[in-house]
């Protein structure tokens, strides 16, 4: 199966600072990618749609200036936290749409953020 | 928009017997993809079955099968010959225009040996 990988699995960061996490389709091109937040024993709530070469599409209530989304090319894109606080403490998620392959999107093995 | 509502919290099951999870769901889309995902204590999402909604016939993968009521908005997973590794979170989800997922609250199985 296709495969999506994302980095850090986990990161600590001090309030204030500022945390890029990456998405990657390894073996295809993804010209749209997902980012989840799921937060202790909840669901996964979708944040924005990633999208190459475009602006990402917010959900609503998510602070498109606090969390970054660049989709620069056709296998990458990458959510930056910015000026984190402890509240933004979370599991993120990415995952990826394959174009021959649109029944199934497939996820990345998340990322453990949390912000002393 | 779509929901998706899992009214069960929780389940215990024990090993080698049959579980059910419900799930129901709204979208005003006639054309949409319905899954069942497993996240286990790693976390990384698993797909474990989908169903067209065109497709009257209910999917099985193996020891999962569901019962896909369309008029009816439902979509349960049926888990027959549970196993320890089935214990897990379980979450429906749908999938419609613009390829987003909206996901139910989930259902934690607990099985029994």
């Amino acid at each position: 199966g296709a495969v999506v990988s994302q980095h850090p699995s986990w990161v600590i960061c001090k309030s204030g600072t500022s945390v890029k996490i990456e998405c990657r389709s390894l073996d295809f091109q993804a010209t749209t990618m997902f980012w989840y937040r799921q937060f202790p024993k909840q669901s996964l709530m979708l944040m924005a749609t990633s999208n190459e070469g475009s602006k990402a599409t917010y959900e609503q209530g998510v602070e498109k200036d606090k969390f970054l989304i660049n989709h620069a090319s056709l296998t990458l894109s990458t959510l930056t936290v910015t000026s984190a606080h402890p509240e933004d403490s979370s599991f993120y998620i990415c995952s990826a749409l394959h174009p021959g392959r649109v029944e199934k999107l497939f996820f990345g093995s998340g990322t453990q953020l949390s912000v002393l | 928009a779509q929901t998706v509502t899992q009214s069960q919290p929780e389940m215990s099951v024990q090993e080698a017997e049959t579980v059910t999870l419900s799930c129901t769901y709204d979208t005003s889309e006639s054309d949409y993809y319905l899954f069942w995902y497993k996240q286990p204590p790693s976390r990384q999402m698993i797909l474990v079955i989908r169903q067209e909604a065109y497709k009257q016939q209910n999917a099985t993968e193996n020891r999962f099968s569901v019962n896909f009521q369309k008029a009816a908005k439902s979509f349960s997973l049926k888990i027959s010959d549970s196993q320890l590794g089935d214990a897990a979170m379980y979450f429906c989800a749908i999938k419609a225009a613009g390829n987003k997922l909206t996901f139910g609250g989930g259902t934690r199985v607990l099985v029994k040996p």
